[in-house]
């Protein structure tokens, strides 16, 4: 099967700048995570959907980063404007909607600000 | 909350040996999951080990294999017969169990593991 694909795999901005990232679930999988990843720590759930609903988004900085996930397949993440401390890997996963369920992760994407 | 701690930002090991990996976490739940994740530098996470808290036997996964202390909330991972390709970043993580949760991963610091030939 397909894995979870993101884009674009690197990415460098300025502060201030909006930037987006994509994701592609592995198809049939109904559960999908952002985590962010900063340099040399485990990754941190911002958002989770189940289908298009949000289930948890309590470690969102809502005053600037946004994701939707319109029909609930693809979903994307959007920081606006960005900030130094944004810089980190940001990692997508799916499952199906079974809380046993393995995660499954893409490759990522890393985010630079300066 | 659930937390997850791992104590040894890294670790080295001679290749064909062994290593242990340690964890520790702190819940209230009885009923949870336990995992190892790889992360070479590609970076996608590539899921190592699972331990269901309910069962005593330490799961295996050829040269992987867990030391789970339920009362002392500790999770280890110990490799042996290390080879050049196990060095990575692993994380130790925690999922809650039950129809009612989420099903999200909570995520330890990471180690740093390096392979000497």
């Amino acid at each position: 099967e397909a894995g979870v694909a993101q884009s674009p795999r690197y990415k460098i901005i300025e502060k201030r700048q909006s930037v987006a990232f994509w994701c592609n679930p592995i198809s049939g999988h109904a559960t999908l995570y952002w985590y962010q990843q900063i340099l040399g720590q485990g990754p941190k759930l911002l958002i989770q959907f189940q289908n298009n609903g949000v289930v948890d988004d309590s470690q969102l900085p809502k005053d600037r980063f946004s994701a939707e996930r319109l029909k609930g397949v693809d979903s994307t993440l959007k920081i606006q404007p960005a900030k130094l401390e944004d810089s980190a890997v940001y990692l997508c996963a799916s499952s199906f909607p079974l809380y046993n369920s393995p995660l499954h992760f893409g490759n990522g994407t890393r985010l630079t600000v300066t | 909350a659930q937390t997850v701690t791992q104590s040894q930002p890294e670790m080295s090991v001679q290749e064909a040996e062994t290593v242990t990996l340690s964890c520790t976490y702190d819940t209230s739940e009885s009923d949870y999951y336990l995992f190892w994740y790889k992360q070479p530098p590609s970076r996608q996470m590539i899921l190592v080990i699972r331990q269901e808290a309910y069962k005593q036997q330490n799961a295996t996964e050829n040269r992987f294999s867990v030391n789970f202390q339920k009362a002392a909330k500790s999770f280890s991972l110990k490799i042996s017969d290390s080879q050049l390709g196990d060095a990575a970043m692993y994380f130790c993580a925690y999922r809650s169990a039950g129809s009612s949760n989420t099903g999200k991963l909570i995520f330890g610091q990471g180690t740093t593991l390096q392979v000497k030939p």
